[in-house]
Order: C-alpha cells, then structure tokens, then sequence
C-alpha cells in the first residue's frame, strides 16, 4: 500500500517548456489535490478534484492545468513553465470532499531556469 | 473565503517543556481542524484532527483544543523531544467546497 505516489521526485525545466506532473493513489479516494508549498507561504491549493470527473480552481491556478484521469490518477501540467513556478509540488487525496484527512505524497521539487 | 493564521513563525522550546501553538480562522462555520508534521524535506503528515462537536482531543504526548465562540484552536505538545522539532501545519474546513485551508506554518525548535 503506497498511498500518494508522486513522479518525478525532482525536474529542472528551462523557461517555456512544458511538462505533467503525475500522481497516483491507491487508497480508493474520490477527491485529489494539487498543492504548491513556498518558503514562507504554506501549502496554497493549486486545483482540486472533489471526485472523478469533476476538477476546480483552487487560490493559485494561473499556468496550471489539471486532469482527473480515472478515480486513482490526478495530473497536472504547465504549459509554459515560468521561473515563479519554481515550487515543491504535493499532490494529496482524501477519502470525500471535505471534512476528511488529506493524505500526502512525498512532493515533486520542480526548478526553472 | 477561510483565513487561516499562525502566530508566531517560530517557536524554541527546551526539551522536555511544553510547546502550545495557536491558530485563528475567519469562517464561523468551519468545522473541521487538522494539524499537519513537516520534517525538513519531508511531506506533510497528519498528526491529529479534531471536529467542531468536539473541545479537546487527545493522542499521547498530542492534544488539540478548540474555542468555537474565539475561533481558535491549539495544538498542545507535551514533554517535547528533539524528533518534535518540525513545521506544524494548521488547517480548516467548512465541508462546504471541500477546500482545506492551510495557515503559513510555524517553525518548532526543541533545543537539547
């Protein structure tokens, strides 16, 4: 039982270039979250996915896309990545929307030059 | 929206002592309070939780109160030892549109 995995664990990009971030549960979760962490800045929530089929904005979605593949896969894509898009990306899960434990996975450092 | 806040940033502690750390949230109807661990490079790990129809919880060397009517809520963290040394998290949620809203961190020391 692996909970949240996250690949890759580590990416350096150039400005422009675009790139998916993958994550996967296998908790059987129905609601998936992308968040990026900043010093200083906490863990703000980059979209979310309250169940399968359905994604939402979170407070930072600027340059960010998301796709609920099925109910155990959760992506998310920059189309052209930017030097303020240099973040530590968690995706999370929950068993249903709200109210219920966030699970972690270990985090994708994403670096752009 | 929630706003959620921690004060202050930091916390030093001698090992052994109790380290007490608070949140505000605007949202009268949040109804659900997380407190998440970060370890350096490590992911955010639920320590403990704790529902609106509850004042305090307890878990070993863990408890979270919450003051409704204040909208505050703290962790407390008893006979600290150097591993308790970590970002502590607080979060809140109204059920509503299933956000957690997280608070910037506070950055606990526990000095040998």
């Amino acid at each position: 039982n692996a909970g949240v995995t996250q690949t890759p664990k580590f990416q350096v990009l150039k400005t422009g270039q675009s790139m998916t971030l993958q994550c996967a549960q296998d908790m059987n979760h129905n609601s998936m979250y992308w968040y990026r962490q900043d010093p200083g800045m906490g863990l703000r929530l980059i979209y979310y996915s309250a169940s399968e089929g359905t994604t939402d904005k979170g407070e930072v979605p600027n340059g960010y896309n998301v796709s609920r593949l099925n109910k155990r896969e959760f992506s998310l894509r920059l189309e052209s990545a930017a030097p303020s898009q240099t973040s530590v990306y968690f995706c999370a899960s929950s068993e249903s929307p709200g109210n219920q434990p966030q699970h972690f996975g270990d985090g994708t450092r994403l670096s752009i030059l | 929206g929630e706003n959620v806040e921690q004060h202050p940033s930091t916390l030093s502690v001698q090992e052994g002592d109790s380290a007490v750390i608070k949140c505000t949230y605007s949202d009268s109807a949040s109804n659900y309070f997380p407190w998440y661990k970060q370890e350096l490079g490590k992911r955010p790990q639920l320590i403990i939780d704790i529902r609106s129809n509850v004042g305090e919880k307890k878990d070993q060397r863990i408890a979270v109160t919450l003051n409704k009517t204040a909208k505050h809520f703290s962790l407390h963290i008893t006979e600290t030892q150097p591993e308790d040394s970590a970002v502590y998290f607080c979060a809140a949620s109204n059920g509503a549109n299933s956000k957690l809203t997280f608070g910037k961190g506070i950055t606990l020391s526990v000095r040998p």
